[in-house]
């Protein structure tokens, strides 16, 4: 059964850093694109960022680029959010999302969340 | 960034309704769109990718068609557990976008 486990979220103040993980079961991780997708609280879903098998193709979406940064470890089955620099408009539940098709664009797995709580 | 719109934002029907939600982007996308279902509290779950494929285990009620800027997701007979919110998703470019999502509820 495939398992994603987010973990690391809390409440941090402005100006502050967290470090996101998701951890992934059932299937083989280093064959799949993997993604980070937020909701802050009672809004949609926006995209933040994407990161392909061996980590040489990366994006961000422009509200999180040069404060986050993805990456991944496929020895330990893992993916990261380092997030610096947070700000209020941060705070949102962060899923990790595998992504099957072509460039990782079918997100047809996702974590349960954890929420971010930028706050002072 | 490509924009996604979605109509309506939100949406009441009666059970066995036929019930019908667009999305449409402001430049070609070709038929690289999914749509995702969101229920309260939970993740999304993937339904329809490639604008009318449906994901493996997805009822048959649900259906996805368009391509190029106009996109339709179909629910043919409306159940009671499909009540949730349902987003469309671009992946012509990055970065991937969302539409603003459909509540639908029941009448």
């Amino acid at each position: 059964e495939v398992q994603l486990v987010e973990s690391g979220g809390g409440l941090v103040q402005p100006g502050g850093s967290l470090r996101l993980s998701c951890a992934a079961s059932g299937f083989t991780f280093s064959s799949y694109e993997m993604n980070w997708v937020r909701q802050a609280p009672g809004k949609g879903l926006e995209w933040v960022s994407f990161i392909s098998i061996t980590s040489t193709t990366i994006y961000y979406a422009d509200s999180v680029k040069g404060r986050f940064t993805i990456s991944r470890d496929n020895a330990k089955n893992s993916l990261f959010l380092q997030m610096n620099s947070l700000r209020a408009e941060d705070t949102a539940v962060y899923y990790c999302a595998r992504g099957d098709g072509g460039m990782g664009n079918d997100f047809d797995y996702w974590g349960q969340g954890t929420l971010v709580t930028v706050s002072s | 960034d490509i924009q996604m719109t979605q109509s309506p934002s939100s949406l009441s029907a009666s059970v066995g309704d036929r019930v019908t939600i667009t999305c449409q982007a402001n430049q070609d996308i070709n038929n690289y769109l999914n749509w995702y279902q969101q229920k309260p509290g939970k993740a999304p779950k993937l339904l329809i990718y490639g604008a009318s494929n449906l994901e493996t285990g997805v009822p048959s009620r649900f259906s996805g068609s368009g391509s190029g800027t106009d996109f339709t997701f179909t629910i043919s007979s409306l159940h009671p557990e499909d009540i949730a919110t349902y987003y469309c998703q671009q992946y012509d470019h990055f970065p991937y976008t969302f539409g603003q999502g459909t509540k639908l509820e029941i009448k």
